[in-house]
């Protein structure tokens, strides 16, 4: 079983248009990420939940919106889709504190054509 | 704000040959942890250092946190084909939940 899983693996969409990326964890961790990861590499924190409260909300366009239903899931809902928001997002999981080791998903690759 | 460089960002090594990777924050850390991400792939957690001047070993890789716990290093022995990749320092900040990843180093490796 996959510890985090997210889907889709791949979206392409025209610039725009509304996506959501969907993000489940079965390690039953407190705490859920949003990375960004750009085509340099770097890798960027949007968002984290803790117990689906927010705690975490980097300087992020609110065309982006994180919505946690439970603990062990966290979405990204994208509106209004732009060239620059193509990267790679990757959802991560822990247990919440500082020296707990973080569990990446495999990633959603965002094209906006 | 608190920022974790990595140098080199980019490094091609021959097989066989060492391979080191440097990371520097410029606050100090209660600890610091250490990723990779193969090509195509999604990070994947090393492994954490927590004393100062604190030094791990797995296998070929010898990770080092500074005395002064704000740097640390990654060094590789006698590279493989499979230690292709990014390898990233994160650090995590202390008393929140939030995690910052260094810049990253990508290694290529020539057989």
């Amino acid at each position: 079983d996959t510890a985090v899983s997210q889907t889709p693996k791949y979206l392409v969409t025209q610039m725009g248009n509304d996506k959501s990326i969907k993000c489940e964890q079965n390690l039953g961790h407190d705490t859920m990420y949003w990375y960004k990861q750009d085509s340099k590499k770097f890798l960027k924190i949007m968002f984290s939940y803790n117990n689906k409260e927010l705690i975490i909300n980097e300087t992020v366009p609110n065309r982006f919106s994180p919505k946690s239903p439970d603990k062990a899931h966290l979405n990204l809902h994208i509106n209004s889709l732009e060239l620059g928001d193509s990267a790679v997002y990757f959802c991560a999981s822990g247990k919440g504190r500082s020296n707990e080791k973080l569990f990446f998903g495999s990633g959603t690759q965002l094209s906006v054509l | 704000g608190q920022q974790v460089m990595q140098i080199p960002q980019y490094q091609h090594v021959q097989e066989g040959e060492d391979f080191t990777t440097y990371c520097n924050s410029s606050t100090t850390l209660s600890n610091i942890q250490w990723y990779k991400q193969r090509p195509g792939g999604h990070p994947v957690f090393l492994i954490q250092l927590v004393k100062s001047g604190e030094v791990k070993k797995q296998k070929r890789l010898t990770f080092q946190f500074g005395e002064a716990k704000k740097n640390s290093s990654l060094h590789i022995t006698a590279t493989q084909t499979t230690d292709v990749g990014t390898y990233f320092c994160a650090a995590p900040t202390s008393g929140t939940y939030k995690y910052i990843f260094g810049t990253g180093t990508r290694l290529k490796v020539l057989a």
